[in-house]
């Protein structure tokens, strides 16, 4: 399969504890992009990369979090200190080639933090 | 934060008839983008229209784009029970999609 592949599928956390979540994206796309939806409302922007540079930030994404996308592969996205809040679903998406084109979206993990 | 705004919230149709849902949205775009997303899963494309293009087709989908009024419409002909899901636009201004809180649909047998 060579679509967009999260992992875990799910995690339990406790309050306070870090979680770090894994995107590999389809192989031959430059640009990667990871959301938070919550139940009932859409995908919110959280940062964006095109390689390896993370092009934009959303306000959302507090300094308790954190991504990266060494050598513009696969992108991880770390959550320290985890808050109720941030119990959600995590997507991961990404497009290439062409500018403007297709964004495929992972099965997404599902972080819930008791 | 959030840029497309769909509408209706909700819509519940018979099998057989067509569904059509509305984005609206604010600043300039490069596309637009139309997903559905089934309970608890990821979202998966459907299509994607470019802001110098006005309508396209896949299969039962027909997605119009209006930049004068900075609207989109995806129309669903002849529904099945499976076509019930979320349904979210996504708009790209510089490969940032941004998305609205989605149309919730019901497909009745």
């Amino acid at each position: 399969d060579t679509g967009v592949s999260q992992n875990p599928r799910h995690k339990i956390t406790k309050r306070g504890q870090n979680v770090t979540f894994r995107c590999d994206p389809i192989s031959e796309h430059n640009r990667l992009y990871w959301y938070r939806q919550t139940l009932g409302q859409g995908p919110e922007f959280l940062t964006y990369f095109q390689n390896e540079a993370q092009l934009e930030k959303s306000r959302l994404l507090s300094d308790r979090f954190s991504a990266e996308r060494p050598k513009g592969s696969f992108s991880t996205l770390e959550i320290q200190r985890t808050e109720q809040g941030d119990s959600a679903m995590y997507l991961c998406a990404s497009s290439g080639g062409t500018p403007y084109t297709e964004a495929f979206f992972g099965q997404g993990t599902r972080l819930t933090v008791v | 934060s959030q840029q497309g705004e769909e509408d209706p919230q909700a819509l519940s149709i018979q099998e057989g008839e067509n569904a059509t849902m509305n984005c609206s949205y604010k600043t300039s775009i490069n596309n637009l983008q139309w997903y559905r997303q089934n309970s608890g899963r990821g979202l998966v494309h459907l299509i994607l229209i470019r802001s110098n293009e006005r309508e396209k087709h896949s299969g039962r989908l027909r997605v119009t784009l209006d930049t004068s009024k900075k609207s989109s419409s995806l129309l669903i002909t002849a529904s099945r029970a499976a076509d019930t899901a979320s349904y979210f636009c996504a708009t790209d201004r510089d490969n940032d999609m941004r998305f609205g809180a989605g149309t919730r649909l019901t497909v009745k047998p």
